[in-house]
């Protein structure tokens, strides 16, 4: 089965951080994605990567920033964490533009 | 703009209950259409992919069907353990399509009591 692996369940950061969060698949997938979601929102794109060094920005980028050195390891950075970045952040990766998602367990994010 | 919504938000049933939630989408042209099953705290785990109207896939007590306008997950018989968040999730031909991104509706809640 592929694993999407995402490095920490839950984080406390304070505000003013900068914050990483890793998210590696172990099956050679090229299409990597980071959500967020908040209670009554849903899931909210934040970037998309279709191969390594490449980015594309979601519907809600504002505030965030993304790498991708190596095909497996995807992470998103937020350069500056703010109270309102305070949520469950959610690694999914896909194997071609054809086929769904294998998303990771999660990250809470909780900014104080 | 593409849109997916589900109803209802939340559902609850008493155990052996059957029911059904309802995807409705709104896309220029479906490539796929994908469910999810959510547990608190955790990722969703993928559950079912329809392609074409008329399709239907089944999964012990679920059973997902698909028209042009929307799809149905049908619970027969539910449990507590089906207790949890189901995502409709749509593909569609066009913007993004060769990235393969997904467009999610908001969920429905689904509570099964004894």
């Amino acid at each position: 089965d592929v694993k999407v692996t995402q490095s920490s369940r839950y984080l406390v950061k304070r505000t003013g951080e900068k914050v990483f969060l890793e998210c590696v698949q172990d099956m050679d997938h090229e299409n990597m994605f980071w959500y967020r979601q908040d209670p009554g929102l849903g899931l909210r794109l934040i970037y998309f990567s279709y191969d390594v060094k490449m980015k594309e920005k979601g519907d809600i980028p504002e505030g965030y920033s993304v790498s991708r050195e190596k095909k497996e390891r995807f992470s998103l950075i937020l350069e500056s964490a703010s109270t309102n970045q305070t949520s469950m952040y959610l690694c999914a990766s896909s194997p071609d533009g054809k086929r769904g998602y294998t998303f990771g367990s999660g990250t809470r994010l909780t900014v104080v | 703009e593409d849109q997916v919504t589900q109803s209802p938000e939340a559902l609850r049933l008493q155990e052996g209950e059957s029911s059904s939630l309802n995807c409705s989408y709104t896309v220029s042209g479906l490539r796929g259409l994908f469910w999810y099953r959510q547990d608190p705290g955790k990722g969703p785990e993928f559950l079912f992919t329809l392609y074409s109207a008329g399709e239907e896939k089944e999964k012990e007590r679920l059973k997902a069907t698909l028209t042009k306008k929307e799809s149905f997950l049908h619970i027969t018989a539910p449990k507590p353990e089906d207790s949890a968040t189901y995502l409709c999730a749509v593909q569609a031909f066009g913007r993004g399509s060769t990235l393969g991104r997904l467009y999610f509706g908001r969920g429905t809640q689904l509570t099964v009591w004894p």
